[in-house]
């Protein structure tokens, strides 16, 4: 099993442009979830999905920000625009369904807007 | 409302000697509780979990946690720590009713050698 994938590994983007990041979690598995991580705030949850239907965006920053699951393997969080302060490293994770299960990070993307 | 704290920003041991890192939760319900391990330029890795059943659940890389439910902790241990073992740590609680995890801010273990 190849484990959660995602793309970029790494973008750096100019402020105002529209970002991109992409995910396919394991397969078989109901859950996906997108994190965001940064020195300053942590690991957040921005928003996730199960059985391909989003659950709870509350993390989800402000409007510029959407997330969608078009099928049960591949997932997409866009970014239009860009801001400098929405460098991070952005995780995608995975799980089975049924609570006793941990997720499965991928590797992250590293985003650098300037 | 569920939360998770982890007291310590910082652990520092020295290699062989055992460590602790502290983790205290608020759940509704019967909690499931992760911890994760995050090395640099990585994503976090699962380590271990406390479903149900005994209190001291074992996990990857020789690493222990015990569930204590009067206390609401969930710490994790290692006999032994090595210079490998110097990553960030996070403690997970699972929400029972809403399918996801509550990640707590995560506490950097430095092992010297």
């Amino acid at each position: 099993d190849a484990g959660v994938i995602q793309s970029p590994r790494h973008e750096v983007t100019e402020m105002g442009q529209e970002v991109t990041l992409r995910c396919k979690p394991i397969s078989g598995h109901d859950y996906l979830f997108w994190y965001r991580q940064t020195m300053m705030r942590g690991l957040e949850l921005l928003i996730y999905f199960n059985n391909n239907v989003p659950i709870d965006d509350s993390g989800m920053p402000e409007d510029r920000f959407s997330a969608k699951m078009p099928n049960a393997s591949f997932s997409t969080l866009k970014i239009q625009p860009s801001e400098p302060r929405d460098s991070a490293v952005y995780f995608c994770a995975s799980r089975p369904q049924g609570l006793s299960y941990e997720q499965y990070f991928g590797p992250g993307t590293r985003l650098t807007v300037t | 409302a569920q939360s998770v704290a982890q007291p310590e920003d910082q652990v520092n041991v020295a290699e062989g000697n055992p460590l602790t890192v502290k983790c205290t939760y608020s759940v509704s319900g019967n909690p499931y509780l992760f911890w994760y391990v995050q090395y640099p330029n990585r994503g976090l890795q699962f380590l271990l979990k406390y479903i149900t059943g005994d209190n001291l659940v074992k996990g990857s890389y020789g690493f222990e946690a015990e569930f204590n439910k009067s206390q609401t902790s969930f710490h994790l241990k290692k006999p032994s720590a090595l210079v490998s073992d110097s990553a960030l740590y996070f403690c997970a609680p699972d929400n029972t009713n809403a399918g996801k995890s509550t990640f707590g801010d995560g506490t950097t273990l430095t092992v010297k050698p």
